[in-house]
């Protein structure tokens, strides 16, 4: 059974940073693209990004470039995202999505979320 | 950038009846469009890829059609756990940058 289970959100300070976990089980990690997508509160979904199954290609919604890196660790099984210089806009439940195939889609499999607010 | 633009906003239906969902792309994306239902406190749950095919587990009672521009997700027969909030993405870049609606709320009549 596929399972994402993310981590490591909280509450932090504008202009701070956090780092979101997620942990892969029930597939072969290292064979799969792996996105991260968020809802701010009572709004719509947005894509945030997304990287290759060896990590060397990475790409990010323009409102998060230069700030947000994607990373993964496929001995782990575990996908990451390194968010920094935050801001009250990034307020969000970030989901870690997983496309079941080679290229990244849709998104067959979602975790449950970690909620991340950015508040003074 | 592709701007994916759903109606209406929210759609009132009674329990029983047909509920005919709208997604526009502000540029072709071929059928390469997908639906997903989101429930209050939930992850979202995918239905439909391909424009038309249903995800595995979904019931019969959901179909999705169109391609271009224009695309509709139709439940034919409306169940109580139907009333949620769908949204429709394309996945037709590359590099692969995705865009989603903003969702319409299917709310029971």
């Amino acid at each position: 059974e596929v399972q994402l289970v993310e981590s490591g959100g909280g509450l932090v300070q504008p202009g701070g940073s956090l780092r979101l976990s997620c942990a892969a089980s029930g597939f072969t990690f290292s064979s799969y693209w792996m996105s991260w997508v968020r809802q701010a509160p009572g709004k719509g979904l947005e894509w945030v990004a997304n990287i290759k199954q060896d990590g060397s290609e990475k790409y990010y919604v323009d409102s998060v470039k230069g700030r947000f890196t994607i990373s993964r660790d496929n001995a782990k099984n575990s996908l990451y995202l390194q968010m920094n210089s935050l801001r009250a806009e990034d307020t969000a439940v970030y989901y870690c999505a997983l496309s079941i195939t080679m290229i990244p889609v849709y998104f067959d499999y979602w975790g449950q979320g970690t909620l991340v607010t950015v508040s003074s | 950038e592709i701007v994916m633009t759903q109606s209406p906003a929210t759609l009132s239906v009674s329990p029983g009846e047909r509920a005919t969902l709208s997604c526009r792309a502000s540029q072709s994306v071929s059928s390469n469009l997908a639906w997903y239902q989101q429930k209050p406190g939930q992850a979202p749950r995918l239905l439909i890829y391909g424009a038309s095919t249903r995800a595995t587990g979904i019931p019969a009672r959901f179909s999705g059609s169109g391609s271009g521009t224009e695309f509709t997700l139709t439940i034919s027969s409306l169940q109580s756990e139907d009333f949620a909030v769908y949204y429709c993405q394309q996945y037709n870049n590359w590099p692969p940058v995705y865009t989603f609606g903003q969702g319409t709320k299917l709310e029971i009549k």
